[in-house]
């Protein structure tokens, strides 16, 4: 079964600084990589995705993913935050199996960012 | 157009009642997610959805939990009886397949405490 490892469970940052957050997966076949991010009282929504192609993803507010296939890692970076960026961040892999996508999140990343 | 319906948004209940979540999907999505998300970790599958057949199953509680989605559309999931370990929010989504992958939108969420 596959399996996601964030490494920061919890990161505090003031604002302007940059921000790496790291993703992890096992699994050796086909994946699609998503981060997510949930504001506070808010819904889990789309942040950014890799399914195919250029390895370096975009995403919402100045996001960006770099998928290393070798390293099976999916790391989430922006180059200077905000406070509003305060939020919980969740890396998730759909896998390949059969005709589906079975999808499995890591536990998850606090940031706090202070003004 | 309109997001994942959920409701309760809220239920406290005794351990050893049962409870049972709804949810509605988006319309035209044919896969449905149930997720548990315990404080402080990152969201579980519990079942997935592919109209009205089951994908995985492979992390529900089978002895104590049970989901439905007999038309294709809604589902619902049950829990019965609940244990105190239950307490969680519980989330749904619906996915469709595009461009060759599955993108994921997430209902608010219902939050259970067992007491």
């Amino acid at each position: 079964a596959q399996s996601v490892s964030q490494h920061n469970h919890h990161v505090i940052l003031s604002e302007a600084a940059s921000l790496e957050l790291g993703c992890n997966y096992s699994y050796g076949g086909t994946v699609n990589l998503f981060w997510y991010v949930q504001y506070p009282g808010q819904h889990l929504q789309l942040l950014l995705k890799y399914f195919s192609g250029d390895p370096l993803v975009k995403g919402i507010k100045g996001f960006e993913a770099e998928f290393i296939k070798s390293k099976f890692s999916f790391n989430l970076r922006k180059p200077s935050v905000q406070w509003s960026d305060t939020a919980e961040y969740f890396c998730a892999v759909n896998a390949q199996a059969g005709g589906s996508y079975i999808p499995t999140f890591g536990r998850g990343t606090s940031l706090i960012v202070h003004p | 157009e309109a997001g994942v319906a959920q409701s309760p948004r809220y239920k406290i209940i005794e351990k050893r009642q049962s409870v049972a979540f709804w949810c509605n999907p988006i319309s035209g999505h044919a896969t449905l997610y149930w997720y548990q998300q315990i404080l402080g970790q990152g969201p579980k599958l519990l079942i997935q959805f592919q109209n009205n057949g089951v994908v995985d199953d492979s992390q529900l509680p089978k002895d104590r939990f049970s989901a439905e989605r007999l038309k294709g559309v809604d589902s619902t999931l049950k829990i019965q009886p609940a244990k105190l370990e239950d307490s969680a929010v519980y989330l749904c989504a619906s996915s469709f397949k595009r461009l060759g992958f599955y993108e994921q939108y997430f209902g608010p969420g219902t939050r259970l405490t067992v007491t």
